[in-house]
């Protein structure tokens, strides 16, 4: 069954530095999104991603985030310089999109453990 | 803005026990409703999505019914067994958008003791 993969599964890393996420979504997947999972709270939406572009962000999404798609299959995360707070579980989710018999199920990757310290 | 509530936040019962798990949401305005297995420290595993046009979807012992009206959702889980021991989240997606973000619920923690 086709899944949706994630790398690193665990990043380490100090407050300041750039950290970039990586998502191989499933091949014919049309919109993409980045969640994340502070340990003990919610799963919150960052930014959904379609046609090469952002189509929806939350607040926590601001500039020090961005999302590109560079090669036509890795969808990337990137954190120009991150804060104690940014330390979460990182999920890279996709679906075929609306009509095509999908219903939009939300596929999740397994996930990045992204530690800031 | 929609509120997703998920109560109570940890459940414990014995194997063999039919149980099941609620879930609330305020604006019932929704496309659908997923709910979701997370184990601990591992990502989401989808179990049942319910459009909005239905009553309920079954996938082995559990059935998931959705009374979009009244904000409600269910996940019945039959004759629990150890393995079915993880966090249950429900998450719904909004009416105006069929690909737009999912909201969460806080999830429910399950253990079924042998």
């Amino acid at each position: 069954e086709p899944e949706v993969t994630q790398t690193p599964s665990h990043q380490v890393t100090q407050m300041g530095q750039e950290v970039i996420l990586r998502c191989v979504p499933i091949s014919n997947h049309l919109y993409f999104y980045w969640y994340r999972q502070i340990l003990g709270q919610k799963v919150e939406f960052l930014v959904s991603f379609y046609n090469n572009e952002i189509s929806e962000k939350s607040e926590i999404f601001d500039d020090q985030f961005s999302v590109e798609r560079p090669d036509g299959s890795n969808f990337t995360l990137k954190i120009r310089s991150t804060k104690l707070e940014d330390s979460a579980m990182y999920f890279c989710v996709t679906n075929l999109g609306a009509g095509r018999g999908s219903y939009n199920e939300q596929f999740f990757g397994p996930g990045t453990r992204l530690t800031v310290l | 803005k929609q509120e997703v509530t998920q109560i109570p936040a940890a459940l414990s019962v014995p194997e063999g026990e039919n149980l099941v798990l609620n879930c609330s949401f305020t604006d019932s305005a929704i496309y659908n409703l997923q709910w979701f297995r997370q184990d601990p420290g591992k990502g989401l595993t989808s179990l049942l999505l319910i459009q909005s046009s239905q009553r309920e979807q079954t996938s082995g012992r559990l059935n998931a019914s959705l009374d979009k009206s009244s904000g409600r959702s269910t996940l019945y889980i039959a004759a629990s067994q150890p393995g079915d021991s993880a966090t249950y989240l429900c998450a719904v997606r909004p009416g105006t958008g069929a690909n737009s973000k999912l909201t969460f619920g806080k999830g429910i923690t399950l253990s079924v003791r042998p």
